[in-house]
């Protein structure tokens, strides 16, 4: 997981606060994603963007928003929060080859 | 619409023997298949890839198989160690954008 780090690892937030999780990364990769994984399920794609400047919905982008001012860092917003967020939330980079690179995930539980 | 299916969610193997992953997939437009290990609390890990275009790829104890007029794949492991229990996810990459599809995953329980 070298180069991709996450912040915060753990948070509980109380349904209607907004947070943001914070993702940088230092390989100077274009491709950067967020996803989210329930208990006893796969990863779901949230957001994901291409570079700098762009960003497109994934799988389940309701109740995020993201932004990619800088090519290290892609944000996760949380607005509103809803006990449904409580998941894992992991952000990932990626640039030509074929390896996708993970942060070691944080864990967010809406009460 | 689930298209990456891993169905079995645990398997169980003795240290030494061979494991067993298999995947199955629907849509023919991945080109890319990847397999993923996951610890617990932490992020996914890249284990081993193979291209559309092969039907077998070896990297150590570790081979994958890819079966494209089933759409069937397996990772196989020979010898399997402890170190190699965590979750399995075979994960299908699309040719758009380097886009992946995560299966539900695998549980591998190696014993000694």
């Amino acid at each position: 997981n070298a180069g991709v780090t996450q912040t915060p690892k753990f948070r509980i937030l109380k349904i209607g606060q907004s947070m943001t999780l914070q993702c940088t990364q230092d390989m100077n990769h274009n491709y950067m994603y967020w996803y989210r994984q329930d208990p006893g399920m796969g990863l779901k794609l949230i957001y994901y963007s291409v570079g700098a400047g762009i960003t497109d919905k994934g799988e389940v982008p309701n109740g995020y928003n993201v932004s990619r001012s800088t090519t290290e860092d892609f944000p996760l917003r949380l607005e509103l929060a809803a006990p449904s967020q409580t998941s894992v939330y992991f952000c990932a980079t990626h640039h030509s080859g074929n390896t996708i690179y993970f942060g070691e995930g944080s864990w967010l539980t809406v009460v | 619409d689930q298209q990456v299916k891993q169905n079995s969610p645990s398997l169980s193997v003795q240290e030494g023997r061979i494991s067993i992953l298999n995947c199955d997939y629907t849509n023919s437009m991945f080109d890319y298949f990847l397999w993923y290990k996951k610890y617990p609390a932490e992020g996914p890990t890249f284990l081993i890839s193979i291209s559309s275009i092969k039907d077998k790829n070896e990297d150590g104890r570790f081979t994958v198989f890819l079966n494209k007029s089933a759409k069937h794949l397996s990772l196989h492991i020979v010898p399997s160690q402890p170190g190699d229990s965590a979750v399995y996810f075979c994960v299908p990459r699309g040719s758009t954008l380097g886009r992946l599809y995560f299966g539900r995953g695998t549980q591998l329980t190696v014993w000694p």
